[in-house]
């Protein structure tokens, strides 16, 4: 089966540096997806990891630990609009049919 | 424009009435799947098909049909609605030959009374 913990709410000041960990248990490993997700609203993707190592794109970032099933996400100059859920998901042994997401990290950025 | 579309985006039913949630991509997707997302459990999957006529259960299918009769076309079945299908259902779909990236529905939020 698989297993994918996540903090359930953190809070973080406008303009700071915030780090949203996920750890997972998984029987195989296809990848990991970090979404986020505006309330009522789709989730939409932000990053993709399948080798080790950090993975940049604009203020966002993604790292990977497969051998200690271990990613995070790490948000720069955080802007009031990223006040969202950000949802970690494995994808295990069948691919894509297998995608399996964490509960979720509901971020609260304050002024 | 790429996407995915969702129908009813509301819909207030009643116990028993059979309904059904449509959902279409056009971006020639072999693999597309349905969510459903309640308050404290997160996103669950609810059947997937990895191409036309081949359908499978996710981690929670009771209660739910689909088909897969068309690339484009995944529509979800609630023959007898009960109240706890009362949910936020989304469609999603992906490229499997890609990263496997979901492009998600906007969403159908239902009730069932």
């Amino acid at each position: 089966g698989q297993n994918i913990d996540q903090p359930t709410e953190m809070t973080a000041t406008e303009g700071a540096i915030v780090q949203i960990n996920c750890t997972y248990q998984t029987s195989g490993f296809n990848g990991l997806f970090w979404y986020q997700q505006h309330a009522g609203e789709a989730p939409t993707f932000l990053s993709y990891n399948v080798l080790d190592g950090l993975e940049e794109k604009g203020r966002f970032s993604s790292f990977l630990s497969r051998s200690k099933g271990y990613s995070y996400l790490l948000l720069k100059e955080l802007q009031m609009k990223d006040s969202a859920s950000y949802l970690c998901a494995v994808s295990g042994n069948s691919g894509y049919s297998t995608l399996t997401f964490g509960k979720g990290t509901m971020l609260l950025v304050s002024p | 424009e790429a996407q995915v579309t969702q129908n009813p985006r509301y819909l207030i039913t009643v116990t028993g009435k059979k309904l059904t949630v449509t959902c279409s991509q056009n971006m020639n997707h072999e693999y597309m799947s349905w969510y459903r997302q309640d308050p404290g459990l997160g996103l669950r999957q609810i059947y997937y098909s990895m191409n036309v006529e081949v359908t499978d259960k996710g981690d929670v299918p009771e209660g739910y049909k689909v088909s897969r009769k068309e690339k484009r076309n995944f529509p979800l079945i609630l023959e007898s609605p009960s109240p706890n299908q009362t949910s936020l259902y989304f469609c999603a779909s992906s490229d499997p030959s890609n990263t496997g990236e979901l492009f998600f529905g906007e969403g159908s939020r239902l009730t069932v009374l």
